[in-house]
Parts: structure tokens; C-alpha cells; sequence
């Protein structure tokens, strides 16, 4: 059983549209959570945290229910630019585990 | 500019050539972590580093050795490795028992001939 789990995709999405993106995780005593977005051939780089008031930061809302124990994260009129994978990450003690990633192309 | 560097930024290697991957981090993280990744695959972690002491290694073979030298830097050791371990190899930080995530490097590009 995997930790995280996320819809792999591939989402292809026209620039303006809205997306979203789902994750689940197993333990119900996991204590934070992420979006982290990675482009081709780049490191992670940190999108945001997710609180559980949920947060919003620009045209990307995350948001926590610890209910059902998953995260999402919704982008709104996307960008050429937003094209990468998200990824998420759901921290325990001193441990993160990764979802599998959701790739998203936003076309022209 | 990213906090965390990994050197080099490539390598190719011979399966009998000894090599090593640096990481330093002036962020004041006491916890640091070697991961490896392949191509469209999320980050696997290989080893956790807590106050400089080895709190996680998951099962990975003794080819791949690391080495925390003191609370800044972070080396992965490396002898004998396979084809297979061609990968991007990444290195980050975090602050134990804290709110927050990782910082990433932005690793190192291993190719095994």
C-alpha cells in the first residue's frame, strides 16, 4: 500500500482553463503537506504548503481535508508556464513521502 | 539561486571508477537526505541524515556510501556502481521536528558506463 497517492495523468489543459489535482495519503497521523512542482530535468522546487484552513497563493489554491485524508490543489487560468509535474508530499516525524506525480501540459 | 548546492552537476563514471557527490546546505537544516531518481518517476529516498547522525538508510546497496562531515555538508560515496544507477541524484533539507518542507539541490546528473 502506498503512502501517497496520486492521479498520474497526464493532464493537457488549454492556457485560461482551471485544474485540479487530487492526492491521498494512508497515515491519518501524517502532520504536513505540500505541493512541490518539478520541471523536465529540474529539482523539486516547493509550490506551497497546504494548511488545513486551506490557503491560496496567486491562481493556486490548495486545500486539506484531514476527514478523508487527501489534498488538492486547484490551478486557475493556467499558463504555458505552469506545464510541469506536481508533486505531493505528506511529511510524518521526519519522513516524506512522495506521490508518483500528476503531469500537466497547458497548450496553447 | 537554490540554498542547497550539489556538485557536480554531472558525472559519468566507470562501473570500477570511485567517485563522490558533494551537497552543502547554509540553511541551518540538521537533517539532510540523499535521493535518487529516474526519469518520470517521483524522488526514491535513499538515506536520512538527523544531527549528523545516519537515522535512515533504505536498504540500498553498500556501492552507494554517505557521509555527513558535519552539520553543512553531505556526501553520497560511490564504487562499483551498475548501468542501472544512472540517475538524477538529489540532495535536500529540512529542520527536524519542525514545520516545513525540503529544499532540493538541484542534483546531480549520473550517467554509469
Amino acid at each position: 500500500r502506498k503512502e501517497v497517492e496520486q492521479d498520474p495523468g497526464p493532464f493537457n489543459v488549454p492556457e485560461g482553463a482551471t485544474v485540479a489535482f487530487n492526492c491521498t495519503y494512508s497515515n491519518s497521523a501524517s502532520q504536513s503537506f505540500f505541493w512541490y512542482r518539478q520541471d523536465c530535468r529540474k529539482e523539486p522546487k516547493l509550490l506551497m504548503s497546504v494548511y488545513s484552513s486551506g490557503n491560496e497563493d496567486g491562481r493556486f489554491t490548495a486545500q486539506l481535508n484531514r476527514a478523508s485524508q487527501y489534498i488538492s490543489l486547484l490551478i486557475r487560468d493556467s499558463k504555458l508556464s505552469d506545464s510541469a509535474t506536481y508533486l505531493c508530499v505528506v511529511k510524518e516525524g521526519n519522513q516524506f513521502y512522495f506521490g508518483t506525480g500528476t503531469s500537466l501540459t497547458v497548450i496553447p | 539561486d537554490t540554498e542547497v548546492t550539489q556538485t557536480p552537476k554531472h558525472l559519468v563514471m566507470g562501473m570500477t571508477n570511485k567517485k563522490s557527490l558533494k551537497c552543502e546546505q547554509h540553511m541551518g537544516h540538521r537533517a539532510m537526505y540523499w535521493y535518487k531518481q529516474k526519469a518520470k518517476k517521483p524522488p526514491e529516498l535513499m538515506f536520512v541524515y538527523s544531527y549528523e547522525k545516519l537515522s535512515i538508510n533504505e536498504s540500498v546497496p553498500s556501492r552507494f556510501s554517505p557521509e555527513c562531515p558535519n552539520s553543512s555538508l553531505l556526501n553520497l560515496h560511490l564504487h562499483a556502481l551498475q548501468p542501472e544507477d544512472s540517475a538524477l541524484y538529489l540532495c535536500a533539507s529540512s529542520q527536524p521536528d519542525r514545520e516545513g518542507g525540503y529544499t532540493f539541490g538541484s542534483g546531480t546528473r549520473l550517467t554509469v558506463v
